[in-house]
């Protein structure tokens, strides 16, 4: 069964850092694209960061560009993105999604949709 | 950057079709993705590649896509499908995935 668990999520204050996890397990994590997507309370959903399966290619939503990071451990089989310089507009439920992939080649990209999410993990900034 | 428009609410009755929109710009062009969110729940996929359903998701879910705008459409609605639904696509030209603003769907 494919799973996908985020930890990491807490309170912290405007300018702290926090980094969040997904421990992926049941698929081929190596083999697949990853994303982060937030929601803060009462509101849509919003893209943060996707990292190809290679580590190749890391996109980010422009309001976290520079202060975000992505990444990967294959041989964990885990997600990472460090959060750095919080502030509240940061404060939101961030999910862990698995993307559909359909290459493997690790030069190339081919963005697509997301088929499994987790439960999502709770990062609150404030003072 | 690219926006995705939908309807803040649709209401419906048992039975009924429920149809969302999703509005963009050339929209038509790329394929479009649909999840379901219930309440306190994460996102579900519904369907991918503008109309094709994932393993275990009712036929009476469905989709299309032209011109600017893609619609999910919802068949013979249950009390169940009550949630808020989200399209999605990545846009080439910033290199971001992009939601939808989210319709919640109500039965009456």
């Amino acid at each position: 069964e494919v799973q996908v668990l985020e930890s990491g999520g807490g309170l912290v204050k405007p300018g702290g850092s926090l980094r969040l996890s997904c421990a992926a397990s049941g698929f081929t994590f190596s083999t697949y694209s990853m994303n982060w997507v937030r929601q803060a309370p009462g509101k849509g959903l919003e893209w943060v960061s996707s990292i190809s399966f290679s580590s190749g290619f890391k996109y980010y939503t422009d309001s976290v560009k520079g202060r975000f990071t992505i990444s990967r451990d294959n041989a964990k089989n885990s997600l990472y993105l460090q959060m750095n310089n919080l502030s509240a507009e940061d404060t939101a439920v961030y999910y862990c999604a698995r993307e559909v992939t359909s290459t493997s080649d690790p030069t190339a990209y081919t963005p697509s949709y997301f088929d499994y999410w987790g439960q999502g993990t709770l990062v609150t900034v404030s003072s | 950057s690219y926006v995705l428009t939908q309807p803040p609410s649709v209401s419906v009755a048992p039975g009924q079709t429920a149809r969302i929109t999703c509005g963009g710009n050339k929209i038509g062009n790329i394929n479009v993705h649909w999840y379901q969110q219930k309440p306190g729940q994460a996102p579900v996929l519904v369907l991918y590649d503008d109309s094709d359903r994932p393993s275990g998701i009712p036929e009476r879910f469905s989709g299309s896509n032209s011109g600017n705008t893609a619609t999910l459409t919802i068949t013979r609605v249950e009390a169940g499908d009550e949630a808020d639904y989200y399209c999605q696509v990545w846009n080439n030209d910033s290199e971001h995935f992009v939601f939808g603003t989210g319709t919640k769907v109500t039965v009456l």
